[in-house]
C-alpha cells in the first residue's frame, strides 16, 4: 500500500541551527502538508503546497519557516533558525484531492538544544 | 478562529465496556475525520464522514456526524486492550478545504 515516508525519524540540533526535513508524499498525490504535534498536544497545520506554491499556511508557518519540491518526488520543510519552541513532531501529509482524506508520514521528531 | 473540541481528554475503561467519545466544531464545514495515534507514532485514518448522518463502523468502533448540531461521535462497543490509544477528529476549514483543525484529542485506555 503506498505511504507517504519521512527522514530524518528523529534529529537533533542546536538552537540556530537550520533543519530540513523531508517527505516523500505518495506518488499519485497533488495536494502535500505539514503539520505539527508538541509534545501531548494537538496536531497543529502548518503549511499546505499545491501546483508548486503555498496555498495556505497557519500563523505558525513564519518567515523562519518555509517549502519546498525540488523535484517530482520530495516534499521539504526547512526552519532556517530554530528555536528551542520548534521542538515537536512535524508530520507531512499528502492528499489527492483537496479537501480529501489526509494520509500522514511516520513524522520527523525534532529536538531543538 | 474555528474550534475543535473533544470529550472526555482522557478515558479509561474496562474491557467489555461501550463508550462515547464526543467532537464539537464550530465551523459549518459538512467533513469530519477520526484518526487513531498510538504513541510515538503517525496518525492512522479511521473514518471519514462526508455528510449530514453519516455513519460508518468498523470493528468495534463506529462514527457519526450530524452538521446541523456540529457534533460527531465516535462509539466504541465491547472495548478491547488494542482500543488503547489517542483519537483525533478533524475537520477541514470550510473556506479552503486546504487546512485541518484537529480536535484536542481523547486519550483512551482500556484496562483488562
Amino acid at each position: 500500500e503506498p505511504e507517504v515516508t519521512q527522514t530524518p525519524s528523529h534529529q537533533v540540533t542546536q538552537m540556530g541551527q537550520e533543519v530540513i526535513l523531508r517527505c516523500v508524499p505518495i506518488s499519485n498525490h497533488l495536494y502535500f502538508y505539514w503539520y505539527r504535534q508538541i509534545l501531548g498536544q494537538k496536531v497543529e497545520f502548518l503549511v499546505s503546497f499545491y501546483n508548486n506554491e503555498i496555498s495556505e499556511k497557519s500563523e505558525i508557518f513564519d518567515d523562519q519557516f518555509s517549502v519546498e519540491r525540488p523535484d517530482g518526488s520530495n516534499f521539504t520543510l526547512k526552519i532556517r533558525s530554530t528555536k528551542l519552541e520548534d521542538s515537536a513532531m512535524y508530520f507531512c501529509a499528502s492528499s489527492r484531492v483537496r479537501a480529501g482524506e489526509l494520509f500522514f508520514g511516520e513524522g520527523s521528531r525534532l529536538t531543538v538544544l | 478562529e474555528l474550534k475543535v473540541e473533544q470529550n472526555p481528554l482522557f478515558l479509561s475503561m474496562q474491557e467489555g465496556k461501550n463508550y462515547t467519545i464526543y467532537c464539537n466544531y464550530s465551523t459549518t464545514s459538512d467533513r469530519l475525520y477520526w484518526y487513531r495515534q498510538d504513541p510515538g507514532k503517525s496518525l492512522e485514518s479511521l473514518f471519514v464522514l462526508l455528510s449530514n448522518g453519516a455513519v460508518k463502523q468498523e470493528g468495534r468502533l463506529m462514527a457519526s456526524l450530524d452538521t446541523k448540531a456540529r457534533l460527531s461521535t465516535l462509539h466504541i462497543t465491547a472495548a478491547v486492550h488494542d482500543l488503547s490509544a489517542t483519537y483525533f477528529c478533524a475537520v477541514e476549514n470550510p473556506d479552503t478545504g486546504n487546512q485541518f483543525y484537529f480536535g484536542t484529542g481523547t486519550s483512551l485506555t482500556v484496562i483488562p
